[in-house]
């Protein structure tokens, strides 16, 4: 129940294009869902995050769109840049666990010229 | 404003010794937490440390232990080294009541030979 599956394990994008990331959870008990973005040799750094109480959130070029129900989230990374070429990360934490992150198993995409 | 910082940035240990990586929180944190990332693999939980106190942990053996110094700063050490602790190891820093974002420091990267 600790799990958080991530798909696609790739992703290649044209620029301009959208890059849409996916996740889903067992535990219902999560209740906070920050993406992470990781160039090769650097940490992972924090994009954007959600709560449960909202069903969208969005900043700038990065939306995450949340289905409680489907137990479902999502990252769109709209007009899709080569800069955007990284590893993507989804992860979920709750509160009684030190707010411990666990983590999907990750999104290489690759933004084409 | 400085961010999460580990050191070193590489390491390289023989089978059987003991390492000692150590980390500085952002600056205004109280909070630190251990991650373990194995090279295409999202990041997994260690233990966290507040109030120079393990206040978590994940399932990791005994061999991995850490501390928290008065400061916030944190050492993780590992004894017995295994082929298999080849890995990244990032730090996480957070604030107690602060709201759950944890930023990750740029790693130290654990060769075991």
């Amino acid at each position: 129940q600790q799990q958080v599956k991530q798909s696609p394990q790739s992703l290649i994008v044209q620029k301009g294009g959208i890059s849409i990331i996916n996740c889903a959870y067992e535990n219902t008990a999560f209740d906070y869902f920050p993406w992470y973005q990781q160039f090769p040799g650097k940490g992972p750094a924090l994009l954007i995050a959600i709560r449960p109480d909202v069903s969208e959130k969005k900043e700038g070029r990065f939306t995450i769109s949340f289905n409680k129900s489907a137990k479902q989230f999502s990252l769109h990374i709209m007009d899709s840049q080569p800069g955007d070429s990284a590893t993507y990360f989804c992860a979920a934490s709750r509160s009684g666990s030190a707010r411990q992150l666990t983590f999907g198993s990750g999104t290489q995409l690759t933004v084409l010229p | 404003d400085a961010g999460v910082t580990q050191s070193p940035t590489h390491l390289i240990k023989t089978r059987g010794q003991q390492v000692t990586l150590r980390c500085s929180p952002k600056s205004g944190h109280d909070t630190v937490s251990w991650y373990q990332q194995a090279l295409g693999q999202g990041p997994q939980f260690i233990f966290q440390y507040y109030e120079e106190e393990e206040r978590q942990r994940g399932n990791f053996p005994d061999r991995f232990s850490g501390h928290q110094f008065p400061n916030y700063s944190s050492e993780l050490n590992v004894n017995a080294l295994l082929l298999g602790d080849s890995a990244l190891y990032l730090c996480a820093s957070s604030l107690v009541g602060g709201g759950y974002e944890q930023y990750f420091g740029p790693g130290t990267r654990l060769t075991v030979t």
